[in-house]
């Protein structure tokens, strides 16, 4: 089975819009984490915003947020006020155990985004 | 602060050629480092990863091997590179292996 499943291969939004990326995972550990990247045309993975299962909020970083729904096991990504530079490709990823673990990070395949002016 | 430098940011190599990919990170010790292939337009295999030197825990059974010969340093190597070789390798370094991963810029693989 999957343990992280991006059901949108492709999704537009017009510019200066929100759009939510989704990304459910698979675990039965308690502690784990996830990850959101984003990978522009030119290829370099960047590290948008992370969130811990145990974390009591929604993490935040400037315009992205995570909507984490634990009972879902849903932690999609939120973009506010869309700008052109935000077509991409975007990663959802997860740790399962805790961060002093040794299992990797396991990807999702991704999601690409197209922001329309 | 930390940076990850990747060479060469392309290569075009014949069937049957060898292969080095190095990867070097800068402004840390004893990173994790890991090796990733992502085909176009898919997402990312991890083929690779290191915990320290000398250790390589390898993903997938493949025409390629990887080495890390000093704390910083992690190669991805073949003896003969096959088509289905081809793609954009990315390297990636992180402070444990839960821990966040930060990328290299890529390489870009053409095998013909």
């Amino acid at each position: 089975a999957q343990k992280i499943t991006q059901t949108q291969p492709g999704m537009f939004v017009q510019e200066k819009e929100a759009v939510t990326l989704d990304c459910t995972y698979d675990t039965s550990d308690p502690s784990y984490g996830l990850f959101w990247y984003k990978q522009p045309s030119s290829g370099e993975m960047i590290f948008l915003i992370y969130q811990g299962s145990y974390d009591q909020q929604n993490a935040t970083e400037g315009r992205y947020s995570l909507n984490f729904q634990k009972a879902r096991k849903s932690a999609n990504l939120v973009i506010s006020a869309s700008q052109l530079g935000d077509s991409a490709m975007y990663f959802c990823a997860m740790r399962e155990g805790r961060r002093s673990g040794n299992t990797p990070l396991v990807f999702g395949k991704g999601t690409r985004l197209s922001v329309i002016a | 602060s930390q940076t990850i430098h990747q060479w060469p940011a392309t290569l075009v190599q014949p069937v049957g050629s060898p292969l080095s990919l190095e990867c070097t990170v800068e402004g840390t010790s004893n990173p994790n480092l890991y090796w990733y292939r992502q085909a176009a337009g898919r997402g990312l295999q991890l083929l690779f990863y290191s915990v320290g030197i000398g250790q390589i825990s390898s993903e997938v059974p493949q025409n390629l091997s990887a080495s890390r010969p000093q704390d910083r340093q992690f190669i991805l190597s073949s003896k003969k590179l096959l088509l289905s070789d081809s793609g954009f390798y990315l390297c990636a370094w992180s402070r444990g292996t839960g821990e966040t991963q930060y990328f290299g810029p890529g390489t870009r693989l053409l095998v013909l």
